[in-house]
C-alpha cells in the first residue's frame, strides 16, 4: 500500500539551530515529491517539487533533497518566522497524490 | 502566481442544511480538488475533477457531491449537513500530471 510518513511529528528548535525534517515514502512508482508549508488557519503553500533521486532544491533557509526512499527538508539557521507545519506529498505512477501528516516546527527566539 | 480563492473563510450551518462551498482558480488549471483537514487525520481527498463536467470520487466522498460547470470553478456540496462534517475544507488546483497542487486558504465549516 502506498504510504508517506513524516518525522518527527513535532520539532522545537532554538533560533539559529539547524535541523532536518524527514519524509519517507513507499509508493508504486515516484513521479514527483512536493513540500508545502502551512501556517495555522491557512492553506498549504507550495515550496518545492523534486522528481528524481539526487535532485536538490533551495529557497532561502530551506533545502530539499531526495533519495529513492525518502526526502529531507533541511532548515539552516532558522528564524521564528519559519515556524509552521511542513507537509510532504508524493505523486505516484498510479496517478495518485498521497500526503504525509506533517511536521509541526516551532522556532524559539 | 496561482490564485485559488474560496468563497468563505468561516461558515456556520445547522444540521440538515444543504451547504455550498465555492472555489475559483485563475490559472486555467485542468485539475481541481476538494480536501478536508482534521487534526490527527491530515488531508483527505473528497472529490476531484480533471475537466469541466467531469468528477471522480476521492477517499471520503460519502455525504458530499461536487459540480464543475466552468473550468475555473469547482463547488463542493454537502447534501444534508451533519455534525461530523465540521472541518477545515481546502480547495486546490493543478496543471495535472506530476505538477504541484496550489491551495486556497480554506473554509472552516462548523455544523451545529
Amino acid at each position: 500500500e502506498d504510504q508517506v510518513t513524516q518525522s518527527p511529528e513535532a520539532l522545537r528548535l532554538q533560533e539559529g539551530e539547524s535541523s532536518s525534517l524527514n519524509c519517507s515514502y513507499t509508493v508504486s512508482g515516484l513521479r514527483g515529491l512536493f513540500w508545502y508549508r502551512q501556517d495555522p488557519g491557512k492553506g498549504p503553500e507550495f515550496l518545492f517539487t523534486l522528481y528524481s533521486a539526487g535532485e536538490e532544491k533551495e529557497k532561502e533557509r530551506l533545502k530539499a533533497t531526495l533519495t529513492k526512499k525518502e526526502s529531507f527538508l533541511h532548515i539552516t539557521a532558522p528564524k521564528p518566522e519559519d515556524s509552521a507545519t511542513y507537509l510532504c506529498a508524493v505523486y505516484s505512477s498510479a496517478s495518485k497524490i498521497i500526503f504525509g501528516s506533517g511536521t509541526r516546527l516551532s522556532i524559539r527566539p | 502566481d496561482v490564485k485559488v480563492t474560496q468563497s468563505s473563510r468561516y461558515l456556520v450551518k445547522r444540521t440538515g442544511e444543504k451547504v455550498f462551498l465555492e472555489c475559483v482558480q485563475d490559472m486555467d488549471h485542468e485539475n481541481m480538488f476538494w480536501y478536508r483537514q482534521d487534526p490527527g487525520l491530515g488531508l483527505r481527498l473528497i472529490y476531484f475533477s480533471y475537466d469541466v463536467k467531469m468528477k471522480e470520487k476521492g477517499d471520503i466522498p460519502e455525504g458530499y457531491s461536487v459540480s464543475r460547470e466552468k473550468k475555473e470553478r469547482f463547488s463542493l456540496i454537502l447534501e444534508s449537513a451533519s455534525t461530523n462534517q465540521t472541518s477545515m475544507y481546502l480547495c486546490a488546483s493543478s496543471l495535472g500530471g506530476a505538477q504541484p497542487q496550489h491551495f486556497g486558504d480554506g473554509t472552516r465549516l462548523s455544523i451545529l
